[in-house]
């Protein structure tokens, strides 16, 4: 399977200010996705990613809080802006299966935030 | 509305024995579930799946469960070995295409008493 890279695996911040979480596939990907797990929860989809046209948002996640770019095939990022404690999660990304293919998982982002 | 629910927060099973994880859903269209399980510090790893036009699915140790009448699937794994020591995350999602959403449940840990 692809092999899925996130830089960085984890950091500390300062509440107010934002910080891009890169997501890097060995291979050409149609979609990309990314999720929030918060302490002691499931993994939450925050949006799903195309290349070439603008990110879907789920409920609950607005794109000013959560910009998302995929320039190309084989990359995406997720800036969390303007974060608050409440943000303090790990942040994942992943990449769509095809039939009856699993979605796979980067090792994510571990965010903390002072 | 948490979709997909993994009741046990915890579980430890001797060494050799059989592990049973079970998770429930309430959303009838959900239509295909997987089991992730996770280590520290690394993004969810796939495990095993089922269609739900089956109501099992074997892969090696690991056997998957589907209950659609009760909405309710179980992981059984057998033989316990140390290494199977994680949390185990339970999702579903609507169609079996790869590109569909992942929602999870909270996850269950897995502790294998040597």
């Amino acid at each position: 399977s692809a092999v899925i890279s996130q830089k960085p695996s984890r950091d500390i911040c300062q509440r107010g200010t934002s910080l891009t979480i890169q997501c890097q596939v060995d291979s050409q990907v149609t979609m990309m996705f990314w999720y929030r797990q918060q302490p002691g929860q499931s993994l939450t989809l925050i949006a799903t990613a195309n290349q070439g046209s603008e990110a879907t948002y789920e409920s609950g996640f607005v794109i000013d809080k959560f910009p998302i770019s995929r320039p190309n095939l084989t990359f995406s990022t997720l800036t969390v802006s303007n974060m608050s404690p409440e943000d303090s999660s790990i942040y994942l990304c992943s990449i769509a299966g095809g039939y009856e293919q699993p979605q796979h998982f980067g090792d994510g982002t571990r965010l903390s935030i002072l | 509305d948490q979709q997909v629910k993994q009741n046990s927060p915890s579980l430890s099973v001797q060494e050799g024995r059989i592990s049973i994880l079970n998770c429930d859903y309430t959303n009838s269209m959900f239509d295909y579930f997987l089991w992730y399980k996770k280590y520290p510090a690394e993004g969810p790893t796939f495990l095993i799946s089922i269609s739900s036009i089956k109501d099992k699915n074997e892969d090696g140790r690991f056997t998957v469960f589907l209950n659609k009448s009760a909405k309710h699937l179980s992981l059984h794994i057998v033989p316990s070995q140390p290494g199977d020591s994680a949390v185990y995350f339970c999702a579903a999602s609507r169609s079996n295409f790869g590109n569909e959403k992942l929602t999870f449940g909270t996850g269950t840990r897995l502790t294998i008493i040597p």
